[in-house]
């Protein structure tokens, strides 16, 4: 089953316009991740905020995550043509184990569109 | 370093055949997912290996679905017999203990069409 669901599904913009996505997820997380896919590069994963955290900044990126409401945030600032992606919330919630990563779920992605 | 490898990169096959997907993981990476994402979703994990031993495999069908990592490096996942609603992507994806321990990283995906 999904546990983020990520508003709004669907995100048009013109390049230089900042982007703020959203995600809502059901149970206690150890940290919520975010991953952007185009059909060029894939899966990739763009910054991760642990449950102790609530803000955390990678270049144009910032998230913010507010673990009483159970959401997060994804802002893009300045954004660009090449950041036309899906952007997917994901939260790790597994018990900690020695040696690896995690089991990861998914939300349903918002589709970002920039345009010149 | 050289990203995770998946072959094929698609796939058709008629439903009630089978079809097997190889992954290449990260060198040096212990932990191995397969993700199943169906247009439109997200990706969903199907199973997780740590090594060679599975982790996680609580929604992987298993009347059909089998997978296996000998050797703790390379995986299989192979489908017997598809149906319809399998057509979709699957991903692998690896990740270390070393550095950030939650970070996973993504192959290219095999996209298959079961018709």
């Amino acid at each position: 089953s999904q546990q983020g669901e990520e508003d709004p599904q669907a995100l048009s913009i013109q390049e230089g316009e900042n982007a703020t996505m959203n995600c809502s997820y059901k149970t206690s997380i150890n940290n919520l991740q975010w991953y952007r896919q185009n059909s060029g590069r894939g899966l990739v994963h763009l910054i991760l905020i642990r449950s102790n955290e609530r803000e955390k900044h990678s270049g144009r990126l910032r998230v913010t995550l507010d673990t009483s409401k159970k959401s997060s945030s994804l802002l893009i600032t300045a954004s660009r043509a090449a950041d036309t992606a899906s952007y997917f919330c994901a939260t790790d919630a597994g018990a900690i184990l020695t040696g690896g990563g995690n089991k990861l779920t998914f939300g349903t992605g918002t589709q970002l569109k920039v345009e010149l | 370093e050289a990203g995770v490898a998946q072959s094929p990169r698609y796939k058709i096959i008629e439903k009630r055949q089978s079809v097997a997907f190889w992954c290449n993981p990260i060198s040096g990476h212990a932990t191995l997912y397969w993700y199943q994402q169906i247009l439109g979703q997200g990706p969903k994990l199907l199973i997780q290996f740590q090594n060679n031993g599975v982790v996680d495999d609580s929604q992987l069908p298993k009347d059909r679905f089998s997978a296996e990592r000998l050797k703790g490096v390379d995986s299989t996942l192979k489908i017997q017999p598809a149906k319809l609603e399998d057509s979709a992507v699957y991903l692998c994806a690896s990740s270390s203990p070393l550095g950030e321990r939650r970070t996973q990283y993504f192959g290219p995906g095999t996209r298959l069409l079961v018709l």
